[in-house]
């Protein structure tokens, strides 16, 4: 596609719940990266996929959360029995290698009531 | 590690030149970014430094200097909807590290 693609947009849910993110880097870029933004702080790295490497999972906060690339491409964010603090915009972006930076998608807002 | 810093808010004048800094310290260095987020949007991309000296492109200016640890951004006549949140990010330099490292964000308010 033109630009990264992510899905849903806002997603309000219940603490305990699980949930998933979608997102859609641009087509051709090997590079996806998850980071969430709390309010007001920066951006916080969780996980990076590079082609077919083992993504690296250093920044993922706890085992509730997890990540997988289908095929190089589409990639799912998965936060299990959320929890308050996990209330944050989770943003997506792609690259190619060479590129000098990212394409950010427009992001996931998640609220945990 | 990294670590990145970088003022949490400035405000300036419209049409008025404005400097926010960034500060970092890396085990490894292959690059220094700057984005600017607009509130409830995405991170767009504004500069690329990787070697000492400065970019300019347009109204927007970057400079490194990689002995320092150290990179401005410059915006100069400044424009209302300049009124954004400017991060600044590094990337490391081999393997894992490649991802970047952003920091917290300068709010800039530019008042008319």
């Amino acid at each position: 596609g033109a630009g990264v693609s992510q899905s849903p947009s806002n997603k309000v849910t219940e603490k305990g719940k699980d949930v998933e993110l979608r997102c859609d880097p641009i087509s051709g870029h090997t590079a996806l990266y998850w980071y969430r933004q709390s309010l007001g702080q920066g951006l916080e790295f969780l996980i990076y996929f590079q082609g077919n490497s083992a993504p690296d999972k250093s920044g993922l906060p706890s085992d509730r959360f997890s990540a997988e690339r289908t095929g190089g491409s589409v990639s799912t964010l998965t936060i299990q029995r959320t929890q308050q603090e996990d209330s944050a915009v989770y943003l997506c972006a792609s690259s190619s290698t060479g590129d000098y930076g990212y394409t950010f998608g427009s992001g996931t807002r998640l609220t945990v009531v | 590690g990294q670590n990145i810093d970088q003022p949490t808010e400035m405000t300036a004048t419209e049409g008025a030149i404005v400097q926010i800094n960034c500060t970092y310290q890396t085990s490894g260095f292959n690059g220094l970014f700057w984005y600017q987020q607009h509130a409830g949007e995405a991170p767009t991309f504004l500069s690329y430094n990787v070697l000492d000296g400065l970019e300019e492109k347009g109204r927007f200016s970057s400079f490194l200097s990689r002995s320092k640890g150290y990179s401005y951004l410059l915006l100069k006549e400044l424009q209302m909807k300049d009124s954004a949140s400017y991060l600044c990010a590094v990337r490391g330099s081999a393997g894992s590290a490649r991802q970047l490292t952003f920091g917290s964000g300068t709010q800039l308010t530019v008042l008319p």
